[in-house]
């Protein structure tokens, strides 16, 4: 079983506040990712990273910003939270070569 | 570039009926194939995979073959039950290992 943790699971914030969103794994895998997913499904890849001290951004063009500081955390932070924001925020981790473990996600909505 | 082309949904079916999500792919080399499932409120979680032609990936009840020919990788379960309802991706990995592109995913809902 995977062991991804997200946290908050739901968080509901007004426009202009600073947030973080955790995401933890205890596997020692060294990629990690960020998705976005829109009410339509699809995800969209924001950020990732392939170990301590690497961080790329992704397809979808975001306001957040993310760190890797340690292999197991990968936090991401949205400086002045806007509604257009508002969305499910998924975090992932691989091994080298292997398949995609997701955590719970974050359902964030700004207001 | 590579890409994933999934059936768009939603899907509704009748408890045991037989279910089809075809899938296709764009790819340069030999990817790895996967099938992933969201249930409602969760993340994602890897149903099955296939890492190279004529591999067959099974669980659950659910099964998908590689087919190179067709480049394809069709979800298929011979009988759907109500908590199947979830959304499925479709995703590859290509030959460099160096990102997983997803299709858009498929909606299914199951009746009673």
């Amino acid at each position: 079983e995977a062991d991804i943790y997200q946290t908050p699971r739901y968080l509901v914030i007004g426009t202009g506040k600073k947030i973080t969103l955790e995401c933890s794994q205890t596997m020692g895998h060294d990629k990690m990712y960020w998705y976005q997913q829109d009410p339509g499904m699809e995800l969209h890849l924001i950020h990732y990273s392939y170990g301590v001290n690497s961080t790329e951004k992704g397809d979808l063009s975001s306001e957040s910003t993310v760190s890797r500081i340690r292999t197991e955390h990968f936090p991401l932070t949205l400086e002045s939270a806007r509604p257009s924001h508002t969305s499910q925020y998924l975090c992932a981790s691989s091994p080298v070569s292997g398949e995609q473990f997701f955590g719970p996600g974050t359902r964030l909505t700004v207001l | 570039g590579d890409s994933v082309t999934q059936m768009e949904g939603p899907v509704t079916l009748s408890e045991e009926a037989f279910l089809t999500i075809n899938c296709t792919y764009t790819a340069t080399g030999y990817p790895s194939l996967f099938w992933y499932v969201q249930y409602p409120g969760e993340g994602l979680q890897l149903l099955l995979k296939a890492t190279k032609a004529d591999d067959k990936g099974s669980n659950k009840g659910f099964e998908a073959t590689y087919r190179k020919e067709t480049t394809s990788f069709h979800l298929e379960k011979g009988s759907v039950q109500v908590s199947d309802s979830a959304v499925y991706f479709c995703a590859l990995r290509d030959s460099s290992a160096s990102k997983i592109i997803f299709g858009s995913g498929t909606r299914l809902s199951i009746r009673p």
